[in-house]
């Protein structure tokens, strides 16, 4: 199976602050790799597809790069709605697999 | 509009079992790869299983292999999830989701709690 490794697991940031995730895939993914954002109680809510494809209608200030087993997502300017877990998830192969979270909070 | 809702969780003991479901409707269900994914409380996503479009393919991850099993029902636009031999650690939302990669399209969940 792939190991999806996020780091960190939480932060703290200000308003307008830049943010960045990173995740490390345990071997080789290509680009095949998603975001996702989730509030509590919610479904998580589907951002980025392929490492660095917006999903239509996701803010410009969230963005992803990276390929092969080291990718970044990165909220460019932090807002207070953008408060929420974040978590990414390869397809390259069965089992899907997803990171562990990170958890962004405002400082 | 995609939709996908969720129903059947509820509270199970050990041992028992259980089958949640998902109708969906807004798009040509018999056209996708549906797939099950659930989160325990307070921790993070796990991808279930996946079934496709006829139903001649299934994969499941491992903890729940021999115990679970994912159909569906094109003509209902019904995806289901059949939960047997249930545990503790299978306490979670299941939420169905739509696509082999998964992707944009996930219902509300259903909560499923297995507790004596």
């Amino acid at each position: 199976d792939i190991q999806m490794t996020q780091s960190p697991s939480s932060l703290s940031a200000s308003v307008g602050d830049r943010v960045t995730i990173t995740c490390q895939a345990s071997q080789d993914i290509s680009n095949y790799l998603n975001w996702y954002q989730q509030k509590p109680g919610k479904a998580p809510k589907f951002l980025i597809y392929d490492a660095s494809n917006l999903e239509t209608g996701v803010p410009s200030r969230f963005s992803g790069s990276g390929s092969g087993t080291d990718f970044t997502f990165t909220i460019s300017s932090l807002q207070p709605e953008d408060i929420a877990t974040y978590y990414c998830q390869q397809y390259d192969n069965l089992p899907l697999t997803f990171g562990g979270g990170t958890k962004v909070e405002i400082k | 509009e995609v939709q996908l809702v969720e129903s059947g969780g509820g509270l199970v003991q050990p041992g028992g079992s259980l089958r949640v479901s998902c109708v969906a409707s807004g798009f040509t269900f018999s056209s996708y790869w549906m797939s099950w994914v659930r989160q325990a409380p307070g921790k993070g996503l796990e991808w279930v299983a996946n079934i496709k479009q006829d139903g001649s393919e299934k994969y499941y991850v491992d903890s729940v292999k021999g115990r679970f099993t994912i159909s569906r029902d094109n003509a209902k636009n019904s995806l289901y999830l059949q939960m047997n031999s249930l545990r503790a650690e299978d306490t979670a939302v299941y939420y169905c989701a739509r696509g082999y990669r998964i992707g944009q399209h996930w219902g509300q969940g259903t909560l499923v709690t297995v507790s004596s």
